[in-house]
């Protein structure tokens, strides 16, 4: 079983410009969440994708957009880059049982973002 | 709201114990907690829900005190690889997201 996978490993993006991430879940996970940890911070909530929606947000602007496919891995998009963005990105993905709050997430080694 | 952890930072030698706690303003429903070695990815300790059930690895301990709003964990004889930046994720109830503190830092030394 190789866990969550998330690409590429590292990013470097100029202001303004267009972002996409990757995150293939743990095999038999069917709900994606991903994070952004600042360094020195806790992982912020992005959002959480289960069958293809979106099934909840935090607090994060527009930019900031993804998508699931039938296979449940996911992308998380960002447009517009800003300096603040630079960031590791964390995928973390569990099994819905219909609160997958409640159930453990396993995260992928993060993608690390720098804006410049 | 983002919980509250304390302390900031514990440096151990191996075998003392630690207690590192995560309190919220809000009413809680489930307590997460994760450890994160530098450069890897956070790694499951345990949940704990309200009512008292819990779900995590026998050797880590934990306590749930829903009055309170906070939950402590429990490093007992610590090992070396227990070193790593601990962080509580709190769920206020019925809407799946976590919000997490902003981690306490372990060092186990020799």
């Amino acid at each position: 079983d190789a866990g969550v996978t998330q690409s590429p490993t590292h990013l470097i993006k100029t202001r303004g410009q267009q972002v996409t991430l990757r995150c293939s879940p743990k095999s038999g996970h069917d709900t994606v969440s991903w994070y952004q940890q600042a360094l020195g911070q806790g992982p912020q909530f992005i959002f959480q994708y289960y069958e293809e929606e979106e099934r909840q947000r935090g607090n994060f602007p527009d930019r900031f957009s993804g998508h699931q496919f039938p296979n449940y891995s996911s992308e998380l998009n960002v447009n517009a880059l800003l300096l603040g963005d630079s960031a590791l990105y964390l995928c973390a993905s569990s099994l819905d049982s219909g609160w997958s709050i409640y159930n453990e997430q396993f995260f992928g080694p993060g993608t690390r973002l720098t804006v410049l | 709201q983002q919980p509250v952890q304390s302390p900031q930072a514990v440096i151990l030698r191996e075998g003392e114990d630690a207690v590192i706690n995560c309190s919220s303003s809000k009413a809680l429903y489930s307590v997460h907690w994760y450890r994160q070695k530098h450069g890897e990815a956070p790694v499951f300790l345990m949940i704990l829900l309200k009512g008292g059930e819990q779900k995590g690895h026998e050797k880590i301990s934990a306590s749930f005190n829903e009055k309170k709003q906070q939950s402590s964990l429990y490093l007992t004889a610590s090992q070396l690889s227990y070193s790593g930046t601990y962080f509580c994720g709190t769920d206020a109830g019925n809407n799946r997201k976590l919000i997490w503190g902003l981690g306490t830092s372990l060092a186990v030394n020799p």
